[in-house]
């Protein structure tokens, strides 16, 4: 079965620093990936989604996140971190077999606190 | 625009009683699902649907019934609510399709459920 692991929990950047969230996968094939964003009380907002093809891709607000098949990771980060970046970051794998997208296997997640 | 909504937006329910959330997306997509997340962890599938009239289980579905009228609407359904099935409920929707042109899936702003 497919798996996904984000090994920290927390983490605390200072605003203007850069940021990498880790996240591990375990899938037997191509995966798809996305990274999600949770603010406070509200619902997931897509980040950016890998679909198999170039390994590095851009999403929004300055994050980009690079997928590598022989370390079975797909790292998110951006150069400089503003403190909207605030939030809950969650990593998380599709089969897409069938058109299902959505049928997604989320990471625990990694909260981020920004310190001025 | 695009958008998932779900209603009611926090409920608190009594322990054997019945609870209905609902989901209604303005996306044409054809693929709905139901995902549960607990405090501090991740999301979880409880059930989803390909079509119209048609529900299938998920990767938690005990205790929870699914109900899909329409495309545009998703029902969730706690027959006899327990303590445990507290936690905030999000609805998603995705386009049938597979590759890049796929779209990730989109989410609803969630239901925070308390059952006392």
């Amino acid at each position: 079965a497919q798996s996904v692991t984000q090994p920290d929990a927390r983490v605390t950047v200072s605003e203007g620093a850069s940021l990498q969230l880790r996240c591990k996968y375990s899938y037997f094939g191509t995966p798809y990936l996305f990274w999600y964003v949770q603010y406070p009380r509200q619902g997931l907002q897509l980040l950016l989604k890998y679909y198999p093809g170039d390994p590095v891709v851009q999403g929004v607000n300055g994050f980009e996140a690079e997928f590598s098949k022989s370390n079975s990771s797909f790292h998110l980060r951006k150069a400089s971190v503003h403190w909207s970046d605030w939030a809950v970051y969650f990593c998380a794998v599709s089969m897409n077999t069938g058109g299902l997208s959505g049928k997604l296997t989320f990471g625990e997640g990694t909260q981020v606190t920004v310190i001025s | 625009e695009a958008a998932v909504t779900q209603s009611p937006r926090s409920k608190v329910a009594v322990t054997g009683g019945k609870v209905t959330l609902s989901c209604h997306q303005t996306n044409n997509h054809d693929y709905m699902y139901w995902y549960r997340q607990d405090t501090g962890h991740g999301l979880r599938l409880i059930h989803y649907s390909y079509v119209a009239d048609s529900t299938e289980k998920g990767d938690i579905p005990d205790g929870y019934k699914a109900s899909r009228p329409s495309q545009e609407n998703f029902s969730l359904i706690l027959e006899l609510a327990s303590l445990s099935q507290t936690a905030v409920y999000f609805c998603a929707s995705s386009a049938a399709g597979t590759g890049e042109g796929n779209q990730a899936p989109l989410f609803g702003e969630g239901t925070r459920l308390s059952v006392l």
